[in-house]
């Protein structure tokens, strides 16, 4: 089956450096992946829409400069968070839509997630 | 807007019962997808059922299946034969025609006691 892959699993880094967290789509072509954030023992919220080729989508309340977002490859999509402070310590999950004319009942497959923690 | 709401923050089912999650949703659209997603410790989202909109009959995926109310703009979970890998976070979530983005619910906490 499809394949997602995030990379790091998990990360620490001290407060006011950068962390890039990296999605990659392994056997399939992801015209479009999503970034999610997800605070312990609660929901999964959605923070950006990341087209290949294009600016990424942002949900409101999301910072666009604390969190880049680059979709430059089919099969690749990475999130940048920039100075990063404690309150940035999260769950950051992304999936990426089977490439199927962007049809909304296109597989949605998710990677596993990445831990960060900042210090 | 796209809302997803599910109203029981936990529940416990005994092992070899069948236990019903609750999920309502509220949308103006009439094409659209709901999804039930099963999230163990290890955080892994895995797709435990979807339904289309459009499709009366109720989607089953072998001890899953799912009370579809359309009029009523809500999508229950059903679990039989409860086993202890299903225990886990449910989230119950929506893709709507336009929006292209999964909204998910809450979560309700899953807990099989042996």
């Amino acid at each position: 089956g499809a394949v997602v892959s995030q990379h790091p699993s998990w990360v620490i880094c001290k407060s006011g450096t950068s962390v890039k967290i990296e999605c990659r789509s392994l056997d399939f072509q992801a015209t479009t992946m999503f970034w999610y954030r997800q605070f312990p023992k609660q929901s999964l919220m959605l923070m950006a829409t990341s087209n290949e080729g294009s600016k990424a989508t942002y949900e409101q309340g999301v910072e666009k400069d604390k969190f880049l977002i680059n979709h430059a490859s089919l099969t690749l999509s990475t999130l940048t968070v920039t100075s990063a402070h404690p309150e940035d310590s999260s769950f950051y999950i992304c999936s990426a839509r089977q490439n199927r004319g962007g049809a909304i009942n296109s597989p949605l497959h998710f990677g596993n997630g990445t831990r960060l923690t900042v210090t | 807007a796209q809302t997803v709401t599910q109203s029981q923050p936990e529940m416990s089912v005994q092992e070899a019962e069948t236990v019903t999650l609750s999920c309502t949703y509220d949308t103006s659209e009439s094409d659209y997808y709901l999804f039930w997603y099963k999230q163990p410790p290890s955080r892994q989202m895995i797709l435990v059922i979807r339904q289309e909109a459009y499709k009366q009959q109720n989607a089953t995926e072998n001890r899953f299946s799912v009370n579809f109310q359309k009029a009523a703009k809500s999508f229950s979970l059903k679990i039989s034969d409860s086993q202890l890998g299903d225990a886990a976070m449910y989230f119950c979530a929506q893709i709507i025609q336009g929006a292209q983005k999964l909204v998910f619910g809450q979560g309700t906490r899953l807990t099989i006691n042996p």
